[in-house]
């Protein structure tokens, strides 16, 4: 199993211009979480899809950042306009098993916004 | 809202030593609990995975413990090694609001073993 996989790893970019962040999940898990983890404020949860339906999305903080799931094996995370304090490492996430309920992560992307 | 403590912060201890790791939450309405590593510059690790029926997991020199009514859970560590250092984080899953729920996580506790 090759895990969550999670695209670009790294991405440098200037205020104003839009990011796309991209997720794979376990195949055969039918829940995604997306996280930031930043210094200041840890590990927030941003949105959470099951069945590619979102269910929870108030931990995205404004009307910049946008969520999809458009089936079951792709997923994205957009930030449009990008602005400095975005800048964060974004985790994607996928649950395996309902019922269990373990939580297995991506490597994350390593977001910088100049 | 549920919230998450690590206790310590920040662990330094050398190499052979057995380690305890807290976890506290205010809220003993659970579904599970997990523990995790991180690595820097690295994601999450699953370690263990307990859940609310169960007062214990254990893997390798690893062993989890959970007890709901005190809202507290630990991770031991036995005969720490230089390749244990990293972050620790847990975090819980509430009961309560919905099947699926978020997970509540705490801050960390970064250790560090040297040799």
């Amino acid at each position: 199993d090759a895990g969550v996989i999670q695209s670009p790893r790294h991405e440098v970019t200037e205020m104003g211009q839009e990011v796309t962040l991209r997720c794979k999940p376990i195949s055969g898990h039918n829940s995604l979480f997306w996280y930031r983890q930043t210094m200041m404020r840890g590990l927030e949860l941003l949105i959470y899809f099951n069945n590619n339906v979102p269910i929870d999305d108030s931990g995205m903080p404004e009307d910049r950042f946008s969520a999809k799931m458009p089936n079951a094996s792709f997923s994205t995370l957009k930030i449009q306009p990008s602005e400095p304090r975005d800048s964060a490492v974004y985790f994607c996430a996928s649950l395996g098993g309902e019922y269990t309920g373990e939580l297995f992560f991506g490597e994350g992307s390593r977001l910088t916004v100049l | 809202k549920q919230e998450v403590t690590q206790i310590p912060a920040a662990l330094s201890v050398p190499e052979g030593e057995n380690l305890v790791l807290n976890c506290s939450f205010t809220d003993s309405a659970i579904y599970n609990l997990q523990w995790f590593r991180q690595d820097p510059g690295k994601g999450l690790t699953s370690l263990l995975l307990i859940q609310s029926s169960q007062r214990e997991q254990t893997s390798g020199r690893l062993n989890a413990s959970l007890d709901k009514s005190s809202g507290r859970s630990t991770l031991y560590i036995a005969a720490s090694q230089p390749g244990d250092s990293a972050t620790y984080l847990c975090a819980v899953r509430p009961r309560r609001g919905s099947t699926l729920g978020r997970l509540y996580f705490g801050r960390g506790t970064q250790l560090t073993v040297w040799p």
